[in-house]
């Protein structure tokens, strides 16, 4: 089954810690990209990737980061750094980059 | 810079009555406009995209350069329309959204 999953689908960060958000597909698309989202603000860019071992920063990258060493795959840390940390992540892929996005279901990060 | 303007959050009509979710945008070159859904509990999703000029569940979007709008309508709306709904922008390998509209059609 085709598609993009993210995990963990809750994830709970405490103090002064970095984690890490997992995004993975398996439709080969080439191009990745991560988005913040906050109740009445739609989504934010945090970082996008159009190739393998390179990635930019979208609007929002601070306190963020991410790899891309693999195709399939395209983590992001949150970092220590980000100080408002809580909110829903979405991650997701396209084949050609101005074609339809494929959305994962989401991780909803919070603060203990 | 690139931003796209919904200003409902929230629309509410009966069923079987018009809809029409606003957009507008500030590009200065030829946009590449989108509407995303998503469905209670589902994932987000594309509904359309100006491009392909197409119908989709009914729904279609002109895009109007004079007024840099993006508007989605439907003749009729029905009970599961009802759903959040996102205009995005396509510039620079980047995708901006709006803030999204939810739409609650009512029985």
């Amino acid at each position: 089954d085709g598609g993009i999953t993210q995990s963990p689908k809750y994830l709970f960060r405490k103090e002064g810690q970095n984690v890490t958000l997992s995004c993975e597909q398996n439709l080969n698309h080439d191009a990745m990209y991560w988005y913040r989202q906050d109740p009445g603000q739609g989504l934010r860019l945090i970082y996008y990737s159009q190739i393998v071992n390179d990635f930019q920063k979208g609007d929002i990258a601070e306190g963020y980061s991410v790899s891309r060493e693999k195709k399939e795959s395209f983590p992001l840390t949150v970092t220590s750094a980000q100080k408002n940390p809580t909110a829903f992540y979405l991650c997701a892929s396209t084949q050609a980059t101005n074609e339809k996005l494929f959305f994962g279901s989401g991780t909803q990060l919070s603060v203990l | 810079a690139q931003r796209v303007t919904q200003p409902e959050k929230l629309l509410s009509v009966f069923k079987g009555a018009p809809v029409e979710l606003k957009c507008n945008y500030s590009y200065s070159g030829s946009p590449e406009l989108f509407w995303y859904v998503q469905y209670s509990r589902q994932r987000l999703q594309l509904l359309l995209r100006h491009i392909s000029r197409e119908s989709i569940k009914g729904f279609t979007a002109d895009l109007n350069k004079g007024e840099t709008s993006f508007h989605l309508k439907k003749p009729f709306a029905q009970e599961e329309d009802s759903a959040m709904y996102y205009c995005a922008l396509y510039n620079f390998n980047k995708f901006y959204f709006g803030s999204g509209t939810k739409l609650n059609v009512k029985p």
